[in-house]
């Protein structure tokens, strides 16, 4: 079946480095969502790409949708303690209009 | 902010009670899920509704079920609390109308079985 994998699922980073996470699909995507879990907390909607090369900016978060609708990625730029959480990609399942998600990526900010 | 809420938000509870979970939003989504996730993990869907009258499973096996009298409203039951159930039950909604609108998620009902 479709499946969204995400990479990688932890990434420990020390305040001020960037950091990066990968998200693929064994299908071509109409869309593709991001969203923060913090600790403790509940999934929270970030953006949605929708064209194909499509890149979108949220101060120092980029978010990058492949040529191919398959991929796409997250940037954090200068990470800040605030952006500790998990942060998950999630496509469409085709079908009954649900949502696949990633198994997240992980990430620790150290001060 | 988005308004949908999920009570309890901690149960802690004996094997083999029933349980029910409640969600309920205000913004006459259409749409409504309920997901569960282990902590530190991925979500599972579980249940789906389309609407009124509408109740789907999810991708996830689940002894749990649902019902959708309201809009507004999706509750989840266990008939039988077990261990095995204990985790974190997610419940989300969003408007229909386009493809695959965003999801807001209510603050979850941490779930522990004794």
């Amino acid at each position: 079946g479709q499946q969204v994998m995400q990479i990688p699922q932890y990434q420990h980073v020390q305040e001020g480095e960037d950091f990066t996470t990968y998200c693929n699909s064994s299908t071509t995507l109409s869309n593709i969502q991001w969203y923060k879990q913090r600790p403790g907390g509940h999934p929270v909607f970030l953006i949605q790409l929708v064209k194909s090369g499509e890149v979108k900016k949220q101060k120092r978060l980029t978010f990058q949708f492949g040529e191919a609708k398959k991929n796409s990625s997250l940037h954090i730029t200068a990470t800040q303690t605030t952006d500790v959480g998990t942060y998950f990609c999630a496509g469409p399942d085709g079908s009954q209009g649900n949502l696949i998600f990633g198994k997240g990526t992980k990430l620790s900010v150290k001060p | 902010e988005a308004d949908i809420y999920q009570t309890p938000r901690y149960l802690v509870i004996g094997t083999g009670k029933k349980i029910t979970l409640e969600c309920s939003q205000t913004m006459g989504h259409d749409k409504m899920y309920w997901y569960q996730q282990d902590p530190g993990m991925e979500l599972h869907l579980i249940h789906y509704s389309y609407g009124v009258n509408s109740t789907e499973k999810g991708d996830l096996s689940s002894e749990s079920t649902v019902s959708r009298i309201r809009t507004e409203h999706f509750p989840l039951t266990l008939e039988s609390a077990r261990p095995s159930h204990t985790s974190q039950y997610l419940c989300a909604s969003s408007a229909q109308t386009g493809s695959n609108q965003p999801q807001h998620f209510g603050d979850g009902t941490r779930l522990s079985i004794l």
